[in-house]
Parts: structure tokens; sequence; C-alpha cells
């Protein structure tokens, strides 16, 4: 059973340009969450999701992101217009949907965007 | 927005100290609390869901406390090795599908 895919592992992007991250879920798995680490600090929720839903994104920002989690296909962490702060590593997890009986989160291992 | 502190935020012991840390979270509305490690250039994995006032998981070495009513979980790590050393992260979802916050985390360091 592949895990949470992530890619590309590695994205470099000049400002301006648009960057885009994507997840494919664990089999089975049907709510997908982004998270984002800057430098020196630690995980920091951005949106979840489940299929052709965005449950929360309470910690997106207003402006340049943008997040969806469609029928068929992964979810994708879309970046429009990069900056240099946008540069750190996203983290995307997956659930089930009976989350609380297995209890944890499924992380894939990252996407490091680095904007020049 | 959760309010979800962890204590100490870094740690450096010998290896064969014992060690633990807290997790301090608010008590109303508790639902669960997970414990996840997190070692350098890997990504994050459970260590343990905990539900219930007083309950007591273990694995290996590490085990963990809860206590909901005062809003606090312990993490235990009883003689330490090299292998140990990762970033121990603490996330208290406030309901059964609310997001999932993390506290900021301990790093833990054994120095051999």
């Amino acid at each position: 059973n592949a895990g949470v895919m992530q890619n590309p592992r590695h994205l470099v992007r000049r400002r301006g340009q648009e960057a885009r991250l994507r997840c494919s879920p664990m089999k089975g798995h049907s709510h997908v969450y982004w998270y984002r680490q800057l430098p020196e600090e630690g995980l920091k929720f951005m949106v979840y999701l489940q299929k052709e839903n965005i449950i929360d994104e309470s910690g997106m920002p207003k402006e340049r992101f943008s997040a969806e989690f469609p029928k068929e296909g992964p979810s994708i962490l879309r970046i429009q217009q990069v900056v240099r702060g946008d540069s750190a590593a996203y983290f995307c997890a997956s659930s089930p949907p009976d989350r609380w009986e297995t209890g944890e989160l499924f992380f894939g291992e990252g996407s490091r965007l680095t904007v020049l | 927005i959760l309010n979800v502190e962890q204590s100490p935020q870094s740690l450096h012991v010998q290896e064969g100290d014992s060690t633990n840390f807290t997790c301090s979270f608010p008590s109303s509305n508790f639902y669960a609390l997970h414990w996840y490690r997190w070692e350098t250039a890997k990504s994050p994995e459970a260590l343990f869901v905990m539900t219930l006032n007083g309950d007591e998981k273990k694995k290996g070495r590490i085990s963990a406390t809860l206590n909901t009513k005062e809003g606090y979980s312990y993490l235990y790590i009883k003689g330490s090795q090299p292998e140990d050393s990762a970033t121990y992260l603490c996330a208290p979802p406030g309901t059964s599908y609310d997001k999932v916050i993390f506290g900021p985390g301990t790093s833990l360091s054994v120095i051999p």
C-alpha cells in the first residue's frame, strides 16, 4: 500500500512564477491536509480538504494561494506569483474518513519550494 | 485557533538519560490528542493517539500520559538513544472533523 505521495520533491521558481504542488493520498483516504514549514519553524496548518470540498482553509494566505482536491486525481496546492517568502517545505497528510478510529495522519515526504 | 504550547522548546540529553516534555492545550471541548515524531529530513510519524483522561500509552521506551481536565500531556523517553533525536509534536484536534493544529514541538538531541 503506497504511502502519501508528493511531487515534485524539490521545485525552484523565480519570483512571479506559479508553483503547483501535488499530493496523492493513501489509497482509501478521502481527507487531505496541507501544512507549511518555514525555515526554523514548525508545521503550520494551511488547508483541510475532502474530495471536491474545502473543509477549512483558515490557515491559507488570502491571496495567491489556492487548493483543490478533485473527484479524480491528486490534491493540488497552487501558489501564484511566488515571492521569496513562499520558500518553504510544504507537507501533505491524509487520513481515512474514520480518522478518529485509526487516529493518525499519514504524511508525505514534503515538497521543498525555493523561490529565487 | 487552538493555543497549543510545548515545553521545553529544545532539549539536549546524554545517551542513557531519561527525559520528558509537555504539551499544554485548552481543556474545554477536548476530543483527542496526537503525538508525532519528526526526524530531520523525514516526514512526521504518529506515535500515540489519546482520548481519555488518565490515558497512558507506551511504545517501547516511549510513553505518554494525558490529563484532559487540566489540559496537558507528558511524553516520557526512558534511556534515551541517539535514534530518539527528533522533534516531538503534539496536536489536540477540537472535534472529530476538525483541522489538526500542531504545537511548536520539542526538539530533542541525544548526545552519544
